[in-house]
């Protein structure tokens, strides 16, 4: 149980284009989604906490009006990468959880953005 | 504000042999868990294993176990026979009350196992 998909799982886009990924969580209700973004060798770091209804929270530095999400239903969140450059490249994974509580946050399979 | 150190970039470890994965977190916050995450390089994240703060026993899930030290603000990961397949990047979690279940993760550990 507590699976969670996230598409695609690769993208290329050319500059000033936006990309959008989708997290789904495929078994549960998800009222809090949350997106990282994970440079090479390096490790997870959050952007934004979504959850279902309302806007996001993003975390200090990232800018909310070129990382869009929406969450619009309970299994459902998106990121738009908008007008991406090439400094955007980098893997972004989603997750979920089921409760508030000590569960473990699930996570999808990521997306590897390159932005040529 | 909470963090979490993980001071070993890279580890090796013969197959068969157990290994321990450093992890020191800092909070001001009584009620926290502990996580830990394998990475293969595939990419996706895996649970392996959870730890509260108040918990009395260290956690234990098949193969892996955690060191809880409490009073030193210690959570290493201790794999037993290690495995081919445990090569990966493993990375040590924290959420507390504070932070409305968000995880901050550390740097990260990369597990070689050798034959």
């Amino acid at each position: 149980g507590a699976v969670v998909s996230q598409h695609p799982s690769w993208v290329i886009c050319k500059s000033g284009t936006s990309v959008k990924i989708e997290c789904r969580s495929l078994d549960f209700q998800a009222t809090t989604m949350f997106w990282y973004r994970q440079f090479p060798k390096q490790s997870l770091m959050l952007m934004a906490t979504s959850n279902e209804g309302s806007k996001a929270t993003y975390e200090q530095g990232v800018e909310k009006d070129k990382f869009l999400i929406n969450h619009a239903s309970l299994t459902l969140s998106t990121l738009t990468v908008t007008s991406a450059h090439p400094e955007d490249s980098s893997f972004y994974i989603c997750s979920a959880i089921k409760a508030l509580d000590n569960s473990p946050l699930h996570f999808g399979n990521g997306t590897r953005l390159t932005v040529t | 504000a909470q963090k979490i150190t993980q001071t070993q970039p890279g580890m090796f470890v013969q197959e068969k042999e157990a290994v321990t994965l450093d992890c020191t977190y800092d909070t001001s916050d009584p009620s926290y868990g502990l996580f830990w995450y394998k990475q293969p390089s595939s990419g996706e994240m895996i649970f392996l294993i959870y730890q509260g703060s108040y918990d009395q026993q260290n956690a234990t899930e098949g193969r892996y176990s955690l060191n809880f030290q409490k009073a030193r603000k210690s959570a290493n990961l201790v794999i037993s026979a290690s495995q081919l397949g445990d090569s990966a990047m493993y990375f040590c979690a924290m959420r507390d009350t504070g932070t409305a279940s968000k995880l901050t993760f550390g740097t990260g550990t990369r597990l070689q196992v050798t034959l």
